[in-house]
């Protein structure tokens, strides 16, 4: 166990949807990242937060967006869902001043 | 285009013998060197992060090396366990803190 969490665990809905996925980090962690891991395209990733403020963006579609909470937790918002967004969408954080990162279990997301 | 190439995609070895992969990544704008371990239906889970050229790391059985001039690292396995059977993935972080993934080197240990 990581010590990071996420929730919903599976999460299935349709197209046209919008979703929210929850992300708690370690306690003490203040960067959160977001991955985004589909079977053609392996593990990408979406988006860092520190802190609160957004830090770096990787492929995030614009349908995306995410925010980091003053409590550090964070949500990554998926808008007009389509097919090809099915996929298993982790979180990780890691300590202000070190870079390793812990993985979440991942939120399984399937689109309809 | 950043590209992150790991190799080979796939191995099988003998339990007990030592065995290693490569992870080859841009040579410039660079950062970190992440390895994680990733068993299936859970999540990765981090061996090393690299950040100096010419660094090697080492956690029991498992270390890697670090050649950020040339854009590559190596991790190493001595004497395979079947515990060790996992996608073995590499990412490159640089310095505008984007991270690419390669796309693993999945081990199998044969018994």
């Amino acid at each position: 166990d990581s010590g990071v969490t996420q929730t919903p665990k599976h999460l299935i809905t349709a197209t046209g949807q919008r979703v929210t996925l929850r992300c708690s980090p370690r306690s003490g962690d203040l960067s959160v990242y977001w991955y985004q891991q589909s079977l053609d395209q392996g593990l990408q990733f979406l988006i860092q937060y520190y802190n609160g403020e957004e830090r770096a963006k990787g492929n995030i579609l614009e349908r995306f967006s995410a925010q980091q909470f003053p409590d550090l937790h964070s949500e990554l918002n998926l808008s007009s869902l389509e097919l090809g967004d099915s996929a298993l969408y982790f979180c990780a954080s890691s300590p202000g001043t070190s870079l390793e990162q812990f993985f979440g279990p991942g939120t399984r997301l399937t689109v309809l | 285009i950043l590209n992150v190439e790991q190799s080979p995609q796939s191995l099988h070895v003998q339990e007990g013998d030592s065995t290693n992969f490569t992870c080859s990544f841009p040579s410039s704008n660079f950062y970190a060197l992440h390895w994680y371990r990733w068993e299936t239906a859970k999540s990765p889970e981090a061996l090393f992060v690299m950040t100096l050229n010419g660094d090697e790391k080492k956690k029991g059985r498992i270390s890697a090396t670090l050649n950020t001039k040339e854009g590559y690292s190596y991790l190493y396995i001595k004497g395979s366990q079947p515990e060790d059977s996992a996608t073995y993935l590499c990412a490159f972080h640089n310095r505008d803190d984007k991270i690419i993934f390669g796309k693993g080197t999945r081990l199998h240990i044969l018994p």
